[in-house]
């Protein structure tokens, strides 16, 4: 069975910094792994999508990696900024489901 | 416009109620999800169902009875209700399940369910 963890659970750190996000599952056989933002009250959203053959992916501040061998992922988020505070979740999907993370609660303070 | 819409957004009512959550994709993806978050922000899979479908029954109670119209649509019928069912639910969609290699999802707002 596949299981998600993310480290740290709450992170806090002052404007401007870099910062990394972990993520690691125990089974390797994955399709693609996924990573999201969820703000208080709202749903999920969308940040990268790593496929399984695929080592990273970038989108503007933020790049995430993937090692499926070690069975680990990393979201980086470069110049953090006030307005990156949320609750980031990695998700796997292998076995026709996602599994998730519980998430990394993310304060950046101004 | 909205590409995975839930309603209704809040949902409070008393235990023993029957109740009903509707999900609706505007993607045409062909897969869809029911996840539940619980207290402490955990999000666990429900249902999946493929081309309407069901695929993935997560040994969810009975009580518990997802329905599929069509490809777009999958509603979430609660019986009796409990105090314990009080969560966040989200819907999801993806393009497709079986060999998916870039099966990405998109997640409805969630409906808040709070069982009094």
């Amino acid at each position: 069975k596949q299981e998600v963890t993310q480290i740290p659970a709450a992170l806090s750190v002052p404007e401007g910094e870099n910062l990394v996000l972990n993520c690691s599952f125990t089974d390797s056989a994955i399709y693609n792994l996924q990573w999201f933002r969820q703000d208080p009250g709202k749903g999920l959203t969308s940040l990268l999508l790593i496929q399984s053959s695929q080592r990273e992916q970038t989108s503007g501040r933020l790049n995430a990696s993937l090692d499926k061998s070690s069975g680990r992922s990393t979201l980086y988020i470069a110049a953090s900024q006030p307005g990156d505070s949320a609750t980031y979740l990695c998700a796997v999907y292998n076995f026709n489901k996602f599994y998730f993370g519980s998430g990394t609660k993310l304060n950046v303070k101004p | 416009d909205t590409a995975v819409s839930q309603t209704p957004k809040y949902l409070v009512t008393q235990m023993g109620n029957d109740k009903s959550i509707k999900c609706e994709q505007n993607l045409g993806h062909d897969t869809m999800y029911w996840y539940k978050q619980d207290s402490k922000k955990f999000l666990k899979i429900m249902f999946s169902y493929n081309n309407k479908e069901l695929i993935i029954n997560e040994t969810v109670p009975n009580r518990f009875s997802p329905k599929s119209p069509d490809k777009a649509h999958l509603n979430l019928h609660i019986n009796s209700l409990e105090l314990g069912d009080s969560a966040v639910y989200f819907c999801a969609s993806s393009p497709r399940l079986v060999g998916a290699m870039n099966t990405e999802a998109f997640f409805g707002q969630g409906t808040r369910l709070t069982v009094v």
